[in-house]
């Protein structure tokens, strides 16, 4: 049973530019939520998305946004980067109810 | 609002000893509760979770954990440590936010070095 993919694994993007992450979540998973994990902060709750619709959202600017398809897969957009959006992306997906499964997560330098 | 603490950054034991990783949370309900293993550049993995029943919760890679609701602790155990279980440890809370629905708030985590 494949886990959930994130693409790409790796990027590096320049300031004020903008990037979209993938997520594709376990087969079966409707529930996928987005956590940024950083050394000071640690790991923090950006969004979570059920059958296409935000049922929740984390305490994040509205530079971040996501969104979620027919195929439960996700994406998160982040625009006009800055420095401190470097960061480790992390999509996880669960049945709803159900503990949650992590994906390898998308690691992303600002430069 | 619900929050987490790990109260060891870092601990070391040797191959063989044995673990305990502490973890208090503050909820105002029964909480979901969760532990997580990350190793270096990967994902989080769960190892195992609470939900209700039995307080004593046994989860993967021979690890358990024990939710004791009067001392708000969940702290997870392994009889005998192996130099694969060094990792970075978190402990989690989820928060119900509608229905069955939660979100999980993170502690910063341990890391467990493991020497030979």
């Amino acid at each position: 049973k494949a886990g959930v993919t994130q693409t790409p694994r790796y990027l590096i993007k320049t300031r004020g530019q903008q990037v979209t992450l993938s997520c594709s979540p376990i087969s079966g998973h409707r529930s996928v939520s987005w956590y940024q994990q950083t050394p000071g902060q640690g790991l923090q709750f950006l969004f979570e998305y059920f059958s296409e619709t935000q049922r929740n959202k984390g305490n994040f600017p509205g530079r971040f946004s996501g969104r979620q398809f027919s195929n439960s897969r996700s994406e998160m957009n982040v625009s006009t980067l800055e420095l401190g959006d470097s960061a480790l992306y992390l999509c996880a997906s669960s049945l709803d109810p159900g503990p949650y499964t992590f994906g390898s997560g998308t690691r992303l330098t600002v430069v | 609002a619900q929050s987490v603490t790990q109260p060891d950054i870092h601990i070391t034991v040797s191959e063989g000893a044995s673990l305990e990783l502490r973890c208090n949370y503050s909820y105002g309900a029964t909480p979901y509760l969760f532990w997580y293993v990350q190793s270096p550049g990967q994902g989080l993995q769960l190892l195992l979770k609470y939900f209700s029943g039995d307080t004593l919760v046994q989860g993967i890679k021979g690890f358990e954990a024990e939710f004791k609701r009067s001392q708000s602790s969940f702290n997870l155990r392994k009889p005998s440590v192996h130099w694969s279980d060094a990792a970075e440890y978190f402990c989690a809370v989820g928060e119900l936010i509608g229905g069955s629905n939660y979100k999980l708030t993170f502690g910063k985590g341990t890391l467990l070095t493991v020497n030979p």
